[in-house]
């Protein structure tokens, strides 16, 4: 079935560091494909997405690219800041029948000073 | 525009009791999903909507859990008699429907309601 795969966390970094978290995806046809980030005690937000292949999507100074051929869609950013640690989740949107959303697991980011 | 709202933001119960959770949309939107989210099991769609009607509720855990959406602004989700496995925080989100049309549309998130079964 359809399913989206995360890197597991907690990913724990010091400010200025690079960051990938890994997302790969398995779906029937052609899925819009977005990152959401949550910060504590909040609802999650959109932070990037992407709608076709080869598209890239950014925010922020986050990124991501639609990686048709590997099935990825794995978010950098060149230097994280403390504010950025939060919980990233990876998700797909199929575009049939009633638009389900599908969400991975979620990965906990840590940055610290 | 105000987001999507959800009330109450925090229920402490007792085990069997009725617990009700509402969700106002935002405006325009005819899209609308409740999902449950624990550290054990993540973040797990339960129902949604399209224009009021319930599209997909494989995600209802049992039949102690019902939802209903009776007009485009407003939908509960009832929990009888509760039980303290349905801890968790209980989001509502919503989105456009572009009826028919592939959907880039991004789901908006209410801030969720923590529920406690005590």
């Amino acid at each position: 079935g359809d399913s989206v795969t995360q890197m597991e966390g907690p990913v724990t970094l010091s400010e200025e560091a690079f960051l990938t978290i890994n997302c790969t995806y398995t779906a029937t046809g052609y899925p819009s494909l977005f990152w959401y980030v949550q910060y504590p005690g909040e609802g999650l937000q959109l932070l990037l997405k992407a709608t076709k292949a080869d598209d890239k999507g950014s925010n922020k100074g986050f990124e991501a690219t639609y990686r048709k051929e590997t099935t990825s869609f794995h978010l950098e950013k060149g230097s994280v800041q403390v504010s950025d640690s939060a919980v990233y989740f990876c998700a797909l949107r199929l575009n049939t029948g009633g638009f389900k959303t599908i969400f991975g697991a979620g990965t906990r980011l840590f940055v610290k000073a | 525009d105000a987001g999507v709202i959800q009330s109450p933001r925090h229920e402490v119960t007792e085990m069997g009791q009725e617990v009700t959770l509402r969700c106002k949309p935002i405006s325009g939107h005819n899209s609308l999903f409740w999902y449950r989210q624990t550290m054990m099991r993540g973040l797990e769609l339960l129902i949604y909507f399209n224009n009021n009607v319930p599209i997909d509720d494989s995600g209802m855990p049992e039949d102690r859990f019902s939802a209903k959406m009776p007009n485009a602004s407003f939908s509960t989700l009832k929990i009888q008699p509760s039980e303290p496995r349905d801890s968790a925080v209980y989001f509502c989100a919503s989105t456009p429907y572009s009826g028919g049309l592939p959907s880039t549309d991004t789901q908006y998130f209410g801030p969720g309601t923590r529920l406690t079964v005590l």
